[in-house]
């Protein structure tokens, strides 16, 4: 059975630090999904991973597969406020399922 | 112009009523799902509808029932609402290729007094 999980589920950080949010998840899979969601809002798609070695960044956020590891990354370059947010990573179990993460509550303080 | 939409978006309602969230998609998907996110912000799938026809239905109570009239709705109906029933419901919806992402409505906030 396919789990996700994701660590730190709660990370409070200042301004201009660097940090990285894991995602692992326990069977095959050659996708990972990376979305964000802002506080009493909706979930927004943010990356698409692809496939082994994938990697692609969105002004200060960059994440990364590893399908061997098992292993996605969510790199914060230089965190600013406004990336405050939970993240949640998901996998697909089947082609149209995903299976989630807990989320990881990101809060950025000035 | 909403790619995903929801209604209503906030629903407070005692136990043991009735009612019914709608939602529609104007992105040509031919996937839509049903999700439920608790006060811990953890998404559980409930249901997956593609092309109206039902192809996840994970353990809900049978108090929740979907109805797809179109592969453009996707409607959940509850019955004997619950306290426990409270929580936020997202419907999203998916495109037909292997990687499509999955594009979120903005919630339903069910409050069960």
């Amino acid at each position: 059975e396919l789990k996700v999980e994701q660590n730190p589920l709660f990370l409070s950080m200042q301004e201009g630090k660097n940090y990285t949010i894991y995602c692992n998840y326990s069977t095959t899979s050659d996708r990972l999904y990376w979305y964000r969601q802002d506080p009493g809002k909706s979930l927004e798609s943010l990356f698409v991973l692809l496939s082994n070695g994938a990697v692609k960044q969105e002004g200060r956020l960059m994440a990364s597969l590893d399908t061997k590891a098992r292993l996605s990354t969510l790199h914060i370059t230089a965190a600013v406020h406004d990336l405050s947010a939970t993240y949640f990573c998901a996998a697909p179990r089947i082609s149209y399922q995903l299976i989630w993460g807990a989320g990881t509550k990101l809060i950025i303080k000035p | 112009d909403t790619a995903v939409s929801q209604t209503p978006k906030y629903l407070v309602t005692q136990m043991g009523n009735d009612k019914s969230i709608k939602c529609e998609q104007n992105l040509g998907h031919d996937t839509m799902y049903w999700y439920k996110q608790d006060s811990k912000k953890f998404l559980k799938i409930m249901f997956s509808y593609n092309n109206k026809e039902l192809i996840i239905n994970e353990t809900v109570p049978n108090r929740f029932s979907p109805k797809s009239p179109d592969k453009a709705h996707l409607n959940l109906h509850i019955n004997s609402l619950e306290l426990g029933d409270s929580a936020v419901y997202f419907c999203a919806s998916r495109g037909t290729g292997v990687v499509e992402t999955q594009y979120f409505g903005p919630g339903t906030r069910l409050l069960v007094l």
